[in-house]
């Protein structure tokens, strides 16, 4: 129940199209999804967040829509650009204990 | 302001011996959590500290301690290593245990 499952494990995308991550919980005490970017040699950066009270949240390029009655959110990057090409992990946490609980990661690459 | 440093970056020792791992925390930051991640497992929380205080531990056997100094810098030591703690040790700084985390390089240990 502690489990966070993230799906794909890997996507191609095309420069300038749209990159979709998904993730699923099961945990529903879990109050707190963020969302981080890794890239090589790196630790993860957050990238951004949500919480239950929202059902999307827009930053940039980058939205996180949250389905709290599927237990489901996801990662959308619009226009994707060549620097977005990293490795993108969701998480989720609950209460003040912010143990993070992670997804297993995403392997994003974007073709020129 | 400088970010979460993690030293040494690159570590080798081998099966049997210890290790101890630093992090300093982006200034003002009091709290410091400890993940492992490998390609197998991902990333898995280690431990959290908070005003000195270990807040939290996660499912590692007791080889695996830390602690946290009055200056909120962080040391965890891993006795009697094994092949599969190779692995990147990041550390995440935040202001106290319900902020956002920002995260170290990590240090590359590799046990042979």
């Amino acid at each position: 129940q502690q489990q966070v499952k993230q799906s794909p494990q890997s996507l191609i995308v095309q420069k300038g199209g749209i990159s979709i991550i998904n993730c699923a919980y099961e945990n529903t005490a879990f109050d707190y999804f963020p969302w981080y970017q890794q890239f090589p040699g790196k630790g993860p950066a957050l990238l951004i967040a949500i919480r239950p009270d929202v059902s999307e949240k827009k930053e940039g390029r980058f939205t996180i829509s949250f389905n709290k009655s599927a237990k489901q959110f996801s990662l959308h990057i619009m226009d994707s650009q060549p620097g977005d090409s990293a490795t993108y992990f969701c998480a989720a946490s609950k209460g003040s204990n912010y143990q993070l609980i992670w997804g297993a990661g995403t392997k994003l690459i974007i073709k020129p | 302001k400088a970010g979460v440093t993690q030293t040494p970056r690159y570590l080798i020792k081998t099966r049997g011996q210890q290790v101890t791992l630093s992090c300093s925390p982006i200034s003002g930051h009091r709290s410091v959590s400890w993940y492992q991640q490998t390609p197998g497992q991902g990333l898995q929380f280690l431990f959290e500290y908070f005003s000195e205080t270990q807040r939290n531990k996660g499912n590692f056997p007791g080889r695996f301690s830390g602690r946290q100094f009055s200056n909120s810098r962080s040391e965890m030591n891993v006795s009697t290593l094994e092949l599969g703690d190779s692995a990147l040790y990041l550390c995440a700084s935040s202001l106290d245990p319900s902020s956002e985390q920002y995260f170290g390089p990590g240090t590359r240990l590799t046990v042979t």
